[in-house]
């Protein structure tokens, strides 16, 4: 099974703190996302790559910045947390884009800003 | 663009009871459409898939989602659930990229 890791499961950082959210994939997927989650509002897409150096502004990228230097790693960066940065944010892969691929999800990063 | 909308916010339900929860898309191109459940402190796991053919889709744990192109829904059923399906459920479309509705948490009750 292709597996999806995010290194840190709870964050806490301070108000103007850079923070990496680091997301690894261990099955040569293509394509890599992140979304962060709140309540009453879904998964929105902050950014995407469809390949190493290649990134993509989803919904929201307002406040952040990503890197994707080797095909299974992709960082979200966020130059001075904010607390209305305070969320859930899950990266997925996936071996495509289209409705064939279906994304697979690693289990969170629960960050809170202070 | 594509979007969907969930219709419900929370859903209680008793044990062994049947359940729907409802989705609606927004499309002017190939629909593909998914549902996705995320079970407390977990990561998102796909439950099922429409992609084209039948339009009555079966999926994992005993959900089913019926493809509806004149009413443009896509809503999940279960014929009776269990205390462990308490989760919440996304529902998405998929053109470039996995776009998600607001979720639906599904609380059963025993």
């Amino acid at each position: 099974d292709v597996k999806v890791t995010q290194s840190s499961r709870y964050l806490v950082k301070r108000t103007g703190e850079k923070v990496f959210l680091e997301c690894v994939q261990d099955m040569d997927h293509e394509n890599m996302f992140w979304y962060r989650q709140d309540p009453g509002l879904g998964l929105r897409l902050i950014y995407f790559s469809y390949d190493v150096k290649m990134k993509e502004k989803g919904d929201i990228p307002e406040g952040y910045s990503v890197s994707r230097e080797k095909k299974e790693r992709f960082s979200l960066i966020l130059e001075s947390a904010s607390t209305n940065q305070t969320s859930m944010y899950l990266c997925a892969s996936s071996l495509g884009t289209g409705g064939d691929y279906g994304y697979t999800f690693g289990s969170g990063t629960r960050l809170t800003v202070v | 663009a594509q979007s969907v909308t969930q219709l419900d916010s929370q859903v209680p339900v008793f044990e062994e009871a049947p359940v729907e929860l409802r989705c609606n898309y927004s499309s002017s191109v190939s629909v593909y459409l998914f549902w996705y459940v995320q079970y407390p402190n977990q990561g998102l796991q796909l439950l099922l898939k429409y992609l084209s053919g039948s339009t009555l889709v079966k999926g994992i744990n005993g959900f089913e989602a019926e493809f509806n192109k004149s009413q443009t829904s896509f809503h999940l059923r279960k014929p009776s659930v269990h205390i462990s399906d308490t989760a919440e459920y996304f529902c998405g479309t998929q053109g470039n990229k996995l776009v998600f509705g607001a979720g639906t948490i599904l609380r059963v009750k025993s």
